[in-house]
């Protein structure tokens, strides 16, 4: 089975802070993503990664930045917190393929509240 | 660009009662279709997949048929349980390289009662 493991299940920061959200998966997938899910918007797509060292932004990068430095570990870093930070943050992972045949296999998601 | 319209929540059911969430999508190509479940405090989990036209997903009672007629992937179960009680996501993928992105409708929420 496929293991996608967020760092911290909750996680209370001060406005200002430098964040760090971190994400590992254990199946040898070439593919991460970080997105935020929030009531009434679904999940909206922050940043992703096809491959170490590579990133793309997604549909809301504004305020983050990620880190691919080994195939197994994708982190998302708010550069200085503020309270529209404030959500529910979900990493996932897929192998790579033509077609979008792949599904994506998510973790269990860290809550975040920045004060 | 691409997007995925789902039916507003909160569904309500009685348990062994039909079920059918609707989900309509707009895309270039042929995208392929999944369909997601959450459970109360956890990550999504895959439900079912399409990846072609006329192609029916199915896992755990739930199916959904691939209709590239009515641009659909409606989500369905003959009986539901009050287990099944969870928030569930429509999403198609963006076919272009392969980094397999995902597009997600809004979430529907079921709740299921004895």
């Amino acid at each position: 089975d496929v293991k996608v493991t967020q760092s911290s299940r909750y996680l209370v920061k001060r406005t200002g802070e430098k964040v760090f959200l971190e994400c590992v998966q254990d199946m040898d997938h070439e593919n991460m993503f970080w997105y935020r899910q929030d009531p009434g918007l679904g999940l909206r797509l922050i940043y992703f990664s096809y491959d170490v060292k590579m990133k793309e932004k997604g549909d809301i990068p504004e305020g983050y930045s990620v880190s691919r430095e080994k195939k197994e570990r994708f982190s998302l870093i708010l550069e200085s917190a503020s309270t529209n930070q404030t959500s529910m943050y979900l990493c996932a992972s897929s192998l790579s393929g033509t077609g979008g045949r792949q599904p994506q296999h998510f973790g269990d998601g860290t809550r975040l509240s920045i004060l | 660009g691409d997007s995925v319209t789902q039916m507003e929540g909160p569904v309500t059911l009685s348990e062994e009662a039909f079920l059918t969430i609707n989900c309509t999508y707009t895309a270039t190509g042929y995208p392929s279709l999944f369909w997601y479940v959450q459970y109360p405090g956890e990550g999504l989990q895959l439900l079912l997949k399409a990846t072609k036209a006329d192609d029916k997903g199915s896992n755990k009672g739930f199916e959904a048929t691939y209709r590239k007629e009515t641009t659909s992937f409606h989500l369905e179960k003959g009986s539901v349980q009050v287990s099944d009680s969870a928030v569930y996501f429509c999403a198609l993928s963006d076919q272009t390289g392969g980094g397999n992105k995902l597009t997600f409708g809004t979430g529907t929420q079921l709740k299921v009662e004895l």
